[in-house]
């Protein structure tokens, strides 16, 4: 079945440090990839996301790139805040399976001053 | 995007006991879900409030359990029935459309069984 695999965290850096969150996935046919954000004691937010393969899904600083032929998804910034500090959920879905999302264990990012 | 709001935000509760959270959208939606997410752990999906029939449940959870309601478009709610210490967890709803594959979540229900 379809999976999603996140590296563990925490993940420590310090303020202006350069972010990778490495994600792989395992799914039949072409599904959405996302990068959904819970910062501490709120629900989720969509950070990104990309449809197909080849696209860049970008916001707030963050980049996220669909490469099928490594089936990764690897959320990048270049330069990151405090206030970045957060809980970072790589997902996916597919429309023959309803949209379903199918979710990575998260990573927790620490960003220290 | 919509705006959910989920009631209530937060509740200790006692062993034995039901809780029934509530999920409101803004906006007309074809499909809420509802989630469970343990300390520290990803989600877990318990079942998809279908409007005007029964809720569709994963495995590992049951209709007995985690009774749910899709009166309307725009609203559903979760019973935690029978509670336990093992069901203190964050219920979260999120919300989609149809031929959408986004899905949006509201803010959580932090529950505490004593």
């Amino acid at each position: 079945g379809d999976s999603v695999t996140q590296m563990e965290g925490p993940v420590t850096l310090s303020e202006e440090a350069f972010l990778t969150i490495n994600c792989t996935y395992t799914a039949t046919g072409y599904p959405s990839l996302f990068w959904y954000v819970q910062y501490p004691g709120e629900g989720l937010q969509l950070l990104l996301k990309a449809t197909k393969a080849d696209d860049k899904g970008s916001n707030k600083g963050f980049e996220a790139t669909y490469r099928k032929e490594t089936t990764s998804f690897h959320l990048e910034k270049g330069s990151v805040q405090v206030s970045d500090s957060a809980v970072y959920f790589c997902a996916l879905s597919r429309r023959d399976s309803n949209y379903q999302l199918i979710w990575g264990a998260g990573t927790k990012l620490i960003i220290k001053p | 995007s919509a705006v959910i709001s989920q009631k209530p935000s937060r509740d200790i509760c006692q062993r034995g006991t039901s809780l029934t959270i509530q999920c409101q959208v803004d906006s007309q939606v074809t499909m809420m879900f509802w989630y469970r997410q343990q300390p520290g752990q990803s989600l877990t999906l318990i079942a998809t409030a279908n409007q005007g029939s029964e809720a569709t449940y994963e495995s590992g959870f049951v209709i007995d359990k985690f009774p749910i309601s899709r009166p309307n478009l725009t609203f559903s709610t979760l019973t935690v029935s029978n509670m336990s210490p093992e069901d203190s967890s964050i219920y979260l709803c999120s919300v989609g459309r149809a031929a959408e594959d986004e899905q949006y979540f509201g803010p959580g229900t932090r529950l505490t069984v004593t």
